[in-house]
């Protein structure tokens, strides 16, 4: 079972910040946030992942709170093409392939 | 840089014959694991290949097999097919360190008529 919870779905107005939260309560001190999204029919995109520190890439921005319980996802600018479903991950057992288990994520549609 | 290559994009076949997927990492990429997706499961990790060697394995009956070569090209192969094994198959690559990220194609949609 998925060890994360997020909401099963958000609205965002287009070129709005999407802020997308993830409660990772039972986390480790050496197990990554991940986040992914998948867009209908095709296979899961990785966006962004991080330990403790706030991490930014050219997708997204990614904060976790102090105590590592939870997270929050957030693209600048929505725009259409980000309506996805957007999984919170975290990587257990080892980090190896298996230790990914997505849960239901929480489905993001952009509203133009 | 080239994405994960999953070919065929779509695959139908009957109940009792076997499948052949294959999948091509990024280059560079020497990890490559497999998922089974399904509406009512969700995304279910398969198997893990590193270096030619499988390196974990799910919770997946036997008829479930893969390998890897020594290009890091995968192939995953699904015998004695049962209806439920109808999914969109995900292959995903990485680099060696283990927290790197994995990276998917975008899958084969196999349906079992």
């Amino acid at each position: 079972d998925a060890k994360t919870t997020q909401p099963p779905s958000m609205d965002c107005a287009e070129g709005r910040a999407a802020n997308l939260p993830c409660n990772h309560s039972t986390i480790s001190g050496n197990e990554y946030v991940y986040w992914y999204r998948q867009i209908h029919s095709q296979g899961p995109q990785y966006i962004i992942h991080g330990l403790k520190n706030n991490e930014t890439n050219e997708m997204a921005s990614l904060i976790i709170t102090e105590d590592r319980k939870s997270s929050t996802l957030i693209l600048p600018h929505a725009t259409l093409r980000d309506t996805a479903v957007y999984y919170c991950i975290d990587r257990t057992r080892g980090g190896g392939a298996d230790g990914l288990t997505f849960g239901k994520g929480t489905h993001l549609i952009i509203q133009p | 840089k080239a994405g994960v290559t999953q070919t065929p994009r779509y695959l139908i076949k009957t109940r009792g014959q076997q499948v052949t997927l294959s999948c091509s990492p990024i280059s560079g990429h020497r990890s490559v694991s497999w998922y089974q997706q399904t509406p009512g499961q969700g995304l279910q990790f398969l198997f893990e290949y590193f270096s030619e060697t499988q390196r974990n394995k799910g919770n997946f009956p036997g008829r479930f097999s893969g390998r890897q070569f020594s290009n890091s090209r995968s192939e995953m192969n699904v015998s004695t097919l049962e209806l439920g094994d109808s999914a969109l198959y995900l292959c995903a690559s990485s680099l060696v360190d283990r927290f790197s990220p994995l990276h998917f194609g975008n899958g084969t949609r196999l349906t079992v008529t």
